[in-house]
Parts: structure tokens; C-alpha cells; sequence
């Protein structure tokens, strides 16, 4: 298996700042055929099911505010949350796609402070 | 735009076999992969498999000896059957769609969710 490991479990930020997630994978996820890495971000709040971000690491899927951004490669992965705004509290999960079975992180939990 | 509903029972006893159902709806299963994942607080998200249009598919291998996923393009829906249940597959089980990896390979559109207790 690939083990992604996030960091912190949990995080408390005031509204306007920033938050960071980091991701790292046990294994380089990066494909390199077309030189992507095989990454994805979720977002998942209360009683709803885990939302896309971010694919491919850094891409934002569409309609998700430019807050949200997503950089690393390899191994090593960032969720930035710029200007943190109160929808933004949820867990947040990275997910490799990379092997033949896909693995998720354990989530980061993000709340206001 | 396209929509995933999971339906099956919301209780099974152990050493059964759990049958569940995702509709799709606003869309065709062509040209995508077509996931099962379940959610517990202990273990947070777990992919259990996925199936491709043709009915390719792919397991988790902590799972494989006790999962079938099927799709049936005519109902436009596909299915999740996991036997000799436990109590440790009480989750929430979630259908959601896969874009293929080289398009972007997130997971797009989710169903709600449907919680199964195994008791």
C-alpha cells in the first residue's frame, strides 16, 4: 500500500488567515508518462460526503474558490487555505491514485479560532 | 449534471451478505471508473473497489476475497455485494465517480451516503 500520512490532525485558525495541511505519501506518486502527480484533496463537512478540491495536486476543480490551493510533488503535498472563511471548517482528506488500490489520508480537521 | 444515489438496507447481520445499489442519474456510465467507499470513525475513509464501464474491476485487497462490484449499463446503476459480514463493516458507504487519471483522476461527484449497521 501507499500510506499518506496528513499533518497536522487538527488545526484552529482565525478567520482571514491561513491554513496548512500537509500530505506525504510513502511513495513518490508522481506518473511520469505525463509527469503528474496522482493526487487529490477532499473536503468534507458534517453529514455530507467528502467534496473534490484539487486533482492532479495543484489543479482546483472548477467552481472551488481560489483560497483553495494545492502544491508539492513526489512525496511531499500541500492544501493551502488562504483568507479562511467560517464555510471553510470541515475535515480535509489527500488521496493517492496512484497504485493499483487508492489510499486516503486520515484527514485534517480545520476549526476556527 | 449527474447524480449518484445509493439504496440498500440500513441493517444486516453478521455473516450475511450486504447488497447495495447506486443509481446514476444525469449522465452515462461510459468513459468513467465507478467507486465504493466506506467511512468509519476509526479507519476515516476506505476505498473498497471500483469498476470501469466494460466491468473491469479493481479491489482493495484487504477486502477482495469478500467483494463483487458489478455494473449494469442497461439500469444505467452499479452495485456493491460484501459477504460473511462483521460488525467491523458497520460505515457509511458511499458510490462516487472517478474521472479517468488521465483527465485528472479525482472523484467528482458523490452519493450521499448510506449508513449500514451490522448487527
Amino acid at each position: 500500500d501507499i500510506v499518506m500520512t496528513q499533518s497536522p490532525d487538527s488545526l484552529t485558525v482565525s478567520l482571514g488567515e491561513r491554513a496548512t495541511i500537509n500530505c506525504k505519501s510513502s511513495q513518490s506518486v508522481l506518473f511520469s508518462s505525463n509527469n503528474k502527480n496522482y493526487l487529490a484533496w477532499y473536503q468534507q463537512k458534517p453529514g455530507q460526503p467528502p467534496k473534490l478540491l484539487i486533482y492532479w495536486a495543484s489543479f482546483r476543480e472548477s467552481g472551488v474558490p481560489d483560497r483553495f490551493s494545492g502544491s508539492g510533488s513526489g512525496t511531499d503535498f500541500t492544501l493551502t487555505i488562504s483568507n479562511l472563511q467560517a464555510e471553510d471548517v470541515a475535515v480535509y482528506y489527500c488521496q493517492q491514485f496512484y497504485s493499483t488500490w487508492w489510499t486516503f489520508g486520515q484527514g485534517t480537521r480545520v476549526e476556527i479560532k | 449534471h449527474v447524480q449518484l444515489q445509493e439504496s440498500g438496507p440500513g441493517l444486516a447481520k453478521p455473516s450475511e451478505t450486504l447488497s447495495l445499489t447506486c443509481g446514476v442519474s444525469g449522465g452515462s456510465l461510459n468513459n468513467y471508473f465507478w467507486i465504493w467507499i466506506r467511512q468509519t470513525p476509526g479507519k476515516g475513509l476506505e476505498w473498497i473497489g471500483h469498476i470501469n464501464y466494460v466491468g473491469t474491476t479493481n479491489y482493495n485487497p484487504s477486502l477482495r476475497s469478500r467483494v463483487t462490484i458489478s455494473v449494469d449499463t442497461s439500469k444505467n446503476q452499479f452495485s456493491l455485494n460484501l459477504n460473511s459480514l462483521t460488525t467491523a463493516d458497520s460505515a457509511v458507504y458511499y458510490c462516487a465517480r472517478r474521472i479517468p487519471a488521465a483527465a485528472g483522476g479525482g472523484m467528482d461527484v458523490w452519493g450521499q451516503g448510506t449508513t449500514v449497521t451490522v448487527s
